[in-house]
């Protein structure tokens, strides 16, 4: 199975910073890959599919970048509502995996 | 829009089956894809499988043994058994709808398969 890996996986910023979160596959899948945010006791919102697409309605702060095995998500301007989890998803083949998630805080 | 809407038993003693219902709302739930995802407390998020509206359906490997999953378009509705449970099972368990294709800004035909939206989710405890 592919493995997908993101790095960190916590990290703190202040407003106003700009945020880069990785997600790595252990083998390739092309642009196959979504972003979701998911909120304190809250439920996961897709933000980006294919990679780079983003979703209807999501902030356009958020941006995502990649191909092959190496994706980013990027806050352009970190904001207090960002603090979520946020989890890559690869949907290329099943099994569907998702990474491990990476803590957002403000510092 | 879409909703789903989990619901089942909340406490389930090991060894017995799990079984939960994901209703769905403001759509048919014809010509989709359904999935069922988990997230054990405090942990991340792991697909269990999906089901398409004719019946035919995907598992994850790693539950494939003890899962199953059943649609009825009748009362729009698919369902997720899990049997042999055990303490790791305990998770929240989300039904979500598995997006399969889309159409790009050039109106090209992509493969997708993300999940939205998803449904509130429902905690469900294997313990005795």
């Amino acid at each position: 199975d592919i493995q997908m890996t993101q790095s960190p996986s916590s990290l703190s910023a202040s407003v106003g910073d700009r945020v880069t979160i990785t997600c790595r596959a252990s083998q390739g899948i092309s642009n196959y890959l979504a972003w979701y945010q998911q909120k304190p006791g809250k439920v996961p919102k897709l933000l980006i599919y294919a990679a780079s697409t983003l979703q209807s309605g999501v902030p356009s702060r958020f941006s995502g970048s990649g191909s092959g095995t190496d994706f980013t998500l990027t806050i352009s301007s970190l904001q207090p509502e960002d603090v979520a989890t946020y989890y890559c998803q690869k949907y290329n083949s099943a099994p569907i995996t998702f990474g491990q998630g990476t803590r957002l805080e403000i510092k | 829009q879409v909703q789903l809407q989990e619901s089942g038993p909340g406490l389930v003693k090991p060894s017995e089956t799990l079984s939960l219902t994901c209703t769905v709302s403001g759509g048919s739930i014809s010509s989709y894809y359904w999935s069922w995802i988990r997230q054990p407390p405090g942990k991340g998020l792991e697909w269990i499988g999906y089901i398409y509206y004719s019946g035919s359906t995907n598992y994850n490997p790693s539950l494939k043994s003890r899962v199953t999953i059943s649609v009825d378009t009748s009362k729009n509705q698919f369902s997720l058994k899990l049997s042999s449970v055990t303490a790791a099972d305990t998770a929240v368990y989300y039904c979500a709808r598995h997006v399969p294709y889309y159409y790009d800004s050039s109106g090209y035909y992509r493969t997708g398969g993300w999940f939205d939206p998803w449904g509130q989710g429902t905690l469900v405890t294997v313990s005795s």
